[in-house]
């Protein structure tokens, strides 16, 4: 069981990025799955949270209107739009997958790093 | 913000028992399960307890969490330098709906 996050970078105050999550190992369809990042030496953030068919999605008040969550059950992937980017979003962002029919993260991805700047 | 409320360092000696504390409320963890999660320095978060008190598979029984009402706890038994991490609980809020994490617990070994 594994996810891999991808898609991170250096973007300016206002731009965009989206990030990738490939899962393998498991029914990637039978899963809710969460993002969730860590600014630099501080704790863990909950971003957001999406149902296994994707008809629902949870958010951040920090991140809400400026990122979307979404996911191609026949890719195995799920993704992060992020929007509107503020220097405060700068962290690293994991993708996690849930346990059965639960909002613990029971795998997570090694992270991939955001950095907002000008 | 964390609404869950956790001591920010605990420590003792090789061999010791410490306890991490998590408070949160009756929208928390006064409904939902706790989860607990280990980080070592420079890695992912790992799952270490759910649903309050299960261990995940290769998780060692010196670790083991409960929970009474709207606090929890995790204790860490016979205390290792490889136990050093940063300790975080997490559970669902059903008045906001979001998932919440405590504000973390870096154990020190002594």
């Amino acid at each position: 069981v594994q996810m891999v996050e991808s898609g991170g970078g250096v973007v300016q105050p206002g731009g965009s990025l989206r990030l990738s999550c490939a899962a393998s190992g498991f029914t990637f369809s039978n899963f809710d799955l969460h993002w969730v990042r860590q600014a630099p030496g501080q704790g863990l953030e909950w971003v957001a949270f999406i149902w296994y068919d994707g008809s629902n999605q949870y958010y951040a008040d920090s991140v809400k209107g400026r990122f979307t969550i979404s996911r191609d059950n026949s890719k195995n992937t799920l993704y992060l739009q992020m929007d509107s980017l503020r220097a405060e979003d700068t962290a690293v962002y994991f993708c996690a997958k849930t346990g059965p029919r639960s909002y613990y993260m029971d795998v997570w991805g090694k992270g991939t790093t955001v950095t907002v700047s000008s | 913000q964390s609404v869950l409320t956790q001591p920010p360092s605990v420590s003792a000696a090789p061999g010791q028992k410490v306890t991490i504390s998590c408070s949160g409320s009756s929208s928390n963890l006064g409904r939902n399960y706790v989860a607990w999660y280990q980080q070592l320095p420079g890695t992912a978060p790992k799952l270490l307890i759910y649903d309050n008190t299960k261990r995940p598979s290769g998780i060692p029984d010196r670790f083991s969490g409960s929970k009474s009402g709207t606090s929890a706890a995790l204790g860490i038994t016979g205390l290792q330098t490889g136990d050093e991490a940063d300790y975080y609980c997490g559970t669902w809020d059903s008045s906001l709906n979001v998932y919440v994490f405590g504000t973390g617990t870096n154990v020190t070994v002594l």
